[in-house]
């Protein structure tokens, strides 16, 4: 069955210092998504992204943060300039088009920056 | 106000048992979706079923059914039959408006960690 995949699975940072969370959709997939879960708390909201631009951002995703789709398959997100407290588990998302509304989820990213 | 009120912090339930988590969400749109996510231990998040708010039936997936009361605005999951697997922790999510031209991030409540004894 086709799934979302995620890399690294772990990357520890230290503050200050760029990171790029790397993600590979559903192949067939046009809508998709990064969120956000700091430990022990809910899922949050970033970003979507649709047609190659952003559709519709957080308060969370600030001007250190983008995304991009650099090729036909990976989806990333990039956090310049990182802070303790974006330390989070991140996790990518996407969604088929059409009336199939599902966000499948992957195993996400664990940032952990010091 | 929340968006989405998952009242049930924690939940112990006896194998075999069915349980019910409870969900209920706020919005004043017409057009919403609703979502409920298993996150294991292990992390990731686990789709299990979606009810559209037009949908005038409950939705079911196996042995998860969505208790859909749009009047009372509660999304209530039901787990038949409950097995050891099903500890988890059990996110309730929303998508309002229109979500046709991607802008449908969805609005998670704060979860109820749910454990099945033996």
């Amino acid at each position: 069955e086709p799934e979302v995949t995620q890399t690294p699975s772990h990357q520890v940072t230290q503050m200050g210092q760029e990171v790029i969370l790397r993600c590979v959709p559903i192949s067939n997939h046009l809508y998709f998504y990064w969120y956000r879960q700091i430990l022990g708390q809910k899922v949050e909201f970033l970003v979507s992204f649709y047609n190659n631009e952003i559709s519709e951002k957080s308060e969370i995703f600030d001007d250190r943060f983008s995304v991009e789709r650099p090729d036909g398959s990976n989806f990333t997100l990039k956090i310049r300039s990182t802070k303790l407290e974006d330390s989070a588990m991140y996790f990518c998302a996407s969604r088929m088009t059409g009336l199939q509304e599902t966000q499948y989820f992957g195993p996400g990213t664990r940032l952990l920056v010091l | 106000a929340q968006k989405i009120t998952q009242t049930q912090p924690g939940m112990f339930v006896q194998e075999k048992e069915a349980v019910t988590l409870d969900c209920t969400y706020d919005t004043s749109d017409q057009s919403y979706g609703l979502f409920w996510y298993k996150q294991p231990s292990s992390g990731e998040m686990i789709f299990l079923i979606y009810q559209g708010s037009y949908d005038e039936q409950n939705a079911t997936e196996g042995r998860y059914s969505l208790n859909f009361q749009k009047a009372r605005k509660s999304a209530n999951l039901v787990i038949s039959a409950s097995q050891l697997g099903d500890s988890a922790m059990y996110f309730c999510a929303m998508r309002e408006g229109s979500w046709g031209g991607g802008a449908d991030g969805l609005t998670f409540g704060k979860g109820t960690h749910l454990i099945i004894q033996p």
